[in-house]
């Protein structure tokens, strides 16, 4: 069964700074790893890394995806107080990848 | 363009009822998958439709069951509900083209869910 790992669970960092979230996968069968952002509503997409697709940059925002390690990593420069938010990690799997298998989440706090 | 919209947005139900959500993808999108969120268990995966057909399905009891119509459109329905079945019910659509690995059209966006609460 696919396993899904993000680290740190928690992070509290000031405006300004520069965070790294980490994500870690087993899967059976790799097909493409998503990034989402939850703030008190519904999750927001933000990347989605394939084989044809390791690295993507939107903004302050951008993600890497190593398939040889297994593992992904979404970074935030500049952080702002609106960036507070749960950032959830999904392998998408299934015949028809329709199934996302979630990690836990790392709830990112960003004080003024 | 729309996004997902989910009713109802809010349910209070007791136990032993039953429940019916509703999913209108986003228009053009053929894929629609179900998801149950709880601070517990966080995102677990129900189910996904594509074609009216039932193209994966997560480790639930046959309690939850889903359907699709010819319009993309998708319910959910949870039978003899248990406490535990409290949770913020969340369905996400894609354009899912079959065979086209890992796309953009793999790309899941979700709705503002349904919050189900049991007493």
């Amino acid at each position: 069964e696919d396993k899904v790992v993000q680290s740190p669970l928690s992070l509290v960092v000031h405006e300004g700074d520069t965070v790294t979230l980490n994500c870690s996968y087993e899967v059976t069968n790799f097909r493409s790893l998503l990034w989402y952002k939850q703030e008190k509503k519904a999750p927001t997409f933000l990347f989605m890394l394939t084989s044809s697709g390791i690295e993507k940059k939107s903004g302050r925002l951008s993600s890497i995806l190593d398939k040889k390690e297994l593992f992904s990593i979404l970074n935030i420069t500049a952080t702002q107080t609106g960036d507070s938010a749960v950032y959830l990690c999904a392998h998408a799997g299934g015949t028809s990848y329709g199934k996302l298998t979630f990690g836990q989440g790392t709830i990112l706090t960003v004080h003024p | 363009k729309a996004g997902v919209t989910q009713t109802p947005r809010y349910l209070i139900k007791t136990r032993g009822q039953q429940v019916t959500l509703s999913c209108s993808p986003i228009s053009g999108h053929r894929s629609v998958s179900w998801y149950q969120q709880t601070p517990g268990q966080g995102l677990q995966f129900l189910f996904e439709y594509f074609s009216e057909t039932q193209r994966n399905k997560g480790n639930f009891p046959g309690r939850f069951s889903g359907r699709q119509f010819s319009n993309s459109r998708s319910e959910m329905n949870v039978s003899t509900l248990e406490l535990g079945d409290s949770a913020l019910y969340l369905c996400a659509s894609s354009r899912a083209i079959l065979g086209l690995a890992g796309g953009p059209s793999n790309e899941q966006y979700f709705g503002p869910g349904t919050r189900l609460t049991v007493t």
